[in-house]
């Protein structure tokens, strides 16, 4: 089975800390991940990764950033937490392949709390 | 741009069928998928259908498709309370940009 782990299942910070949410993969996925869900908006695509020290932009980028150091991890940095960024943060991968229905694979999520 | 709408909330009786409706506008989807999450959980990928599908069915959930319309609909017969959860549409061209609906809470009473 395909696993997803994040390192944290809650996180508590202060406005203006840094974050750092870590995702990791087992199944050698080459495309990877970050989301926020937020009640009434469903899932946000924040930045995604389709290979190591690549990444792109979602459709939320602003006030993170990201590292995909190593295939199987991929990390969302948050260089000066606020309160807007209160949320729950997705971490997905999915293997880069020919046959488009392959899903992406969703890992448990981590709420940031706090701020 | 993109965007899949849902309705936020719908309520059941245990046994009673469930239907979860979903727009979308973007005509180019090749794939509309529906996942489930379960409390403090992420999200499971519970069926997908082709654009080029009217219809899917696998145990107690069919999927239908109205492309004219772009309308998406997921079916849960013989609802139970484990199906209580948030469901969410979704669409893709590619599998990799996933646009999301707000997703619909199901909540299935004994």
């Amino acid at each position: 089975d395909v696993k997803v782990t994040q390192s944290s299942r809650y996180l508590v910070k202060r406005t203006g800390e840094k974050v750092f949410l870590e995702c990791v993969q087992d199944m050698d996925h080459e495309n990877m991940f970050w989301y926020r869900q937020d009640p009434g908006l469903g899932l946000r695509l924040i930045y995604f990764s389709y290979d190591v020290k690549m990444k792109e932009k979602g459709d939320i980028p602003e006030g993170y950033s990201v590292s995909r150091e190593k295939k199987e991890r991929f990390s969302l940095i948050l260089e000066s937490a606020s309160t807007n960024q209160t949320s729950m943060y997705l971490c997905a991968s999915r293997p880069y392949r020919t046959s488009k229905q392959e899903t992406q694979y969703f890992g448990p999520g981590t709420r940031l709390l706090g701020l | 741009g993109e965007d899949v709408e849902q309705s936020l909330f719908l309520s059941v009786r245990e046994g009673d069928s469930s239907v979860i409706n979903c727009t979308y506008t973007d005509s180019s989807s090749t794939y509309l998928y529906w996942y489930k999450q379960e409390p403090g959980a992420g999200l499971q990928l519970l069926t997908y259908i082709f654009s080029n599908m009217d219809m899917k069915q696998d145990q107690r959930l069919t999927v239908l498709l109205n492309k004219k319309d772009k309308h998406l609909s997921l079916r849960i017969a013989d609802t139970q309370t484990g199906d209580s959860a948030i469901y969410f549409c979704a669409e893709s061209f590619d599998g990799n940009k996933l646009v999301f609906g707000a997703g619909t809470i199901l909540r299935v009473k004994s």
